[in-house]
């Protein structure tokens, strides 16, 4: 498996509270990626970063928002939580835009 | 926006048979990748094609490169228990994103 991690794994969370889920590489690889994974829907993008500071937006981006101060971290941060975004989070990295690599994954629900 | 259309949405099959699943576009893609997920985990990365018309082998899977770029296969062969698991393709189109069909769940009957 490619060197990385997810933190939290789990955690629980009201609605309106802000939320920021990290995800650490140790591949030192360019492109980093956060999907969420909801039945019926498989993985949606939600942002991606292609280089320290340098961010962009996927398909369901509304209601996230994204930070990389260093090639290893990307934080993924929820600003007000709400009921949609009960979700399973996935960060990937690729060295490249050919491939990407996948975490193990957070399990976030807001109540 | 760009869609795969990943089928079957899910198949029951018997230890032993062979396994068959594709992917389909309207578009043209460059790359098409083939994970599987286990329950509780995130996708495994099983085969990567780089060219039109490749065909890859990892074990007892093999996937192919479609000719018309616009699709890919999956087969395993004798199939086993720990293949259980929810199948996705991937594919990187021209503006270098990768989009992912909604996954094959596969079931084996004991």
């Amino acid at each position: 498996d490619a060197g990385i991690t997810q933190s939290p794994r789990h955690k629980v969370t009201e609605t309106g509270t802000p939320v920021t889920l990290r995800c650490h590489q140790t591949e030192n690889h360019r492109y980093m990626y956060w999907y969420r994974q909801d039945p019926g829907h498989g993985l949606r993008l939600i942002h991606y970063s292609y280089g320290v500071k340098d961010t962009d937006k996927g398909e369901v981006s509304d209601g996230y928002s994204v930070s990389r101060s260093k090639t290893e971290d990307f934080l993924l941060t929820l600003e007000s939580a709400t009921s949609s975004q009960t979700s399973v989070y996935f960060c990937a990295i690729g060295l490249g835009t050919d491939t990407q690599y996948f975490g193990p994954g957070t399990r976030l629900t807001v109540l | 926006g760009q869609q795969l259309n990943q089928s079957p949405q899910s198949m029951f099959i018997q230890e032993g048979e062979d396994v068959s699943m594709n992917c389909t576009s309207s578009s043209i893609f460059n790359t098409w990748l083939w994970y599987k997920q286990d329950p509780g985990e995130g996708p495994v990365l099983l085969i990567a094609l780089y060219k039109a018309g490749e065909l890859t082998s990892n074990g007892r899977l093999t996937a192919q490169f479609g000719i018309t770029r616009k699709d890919s296969f999956l087969n395993i062969s004798a199939s086993i228990p720990s293949d259980v698991g929810i199948y996705f393709c991937a594919g990187r189109n021209r503006d270098d994103k990768i989009i992912f069909g909604k996954g094959t769940r596969l079931h084996i009957l004991p």
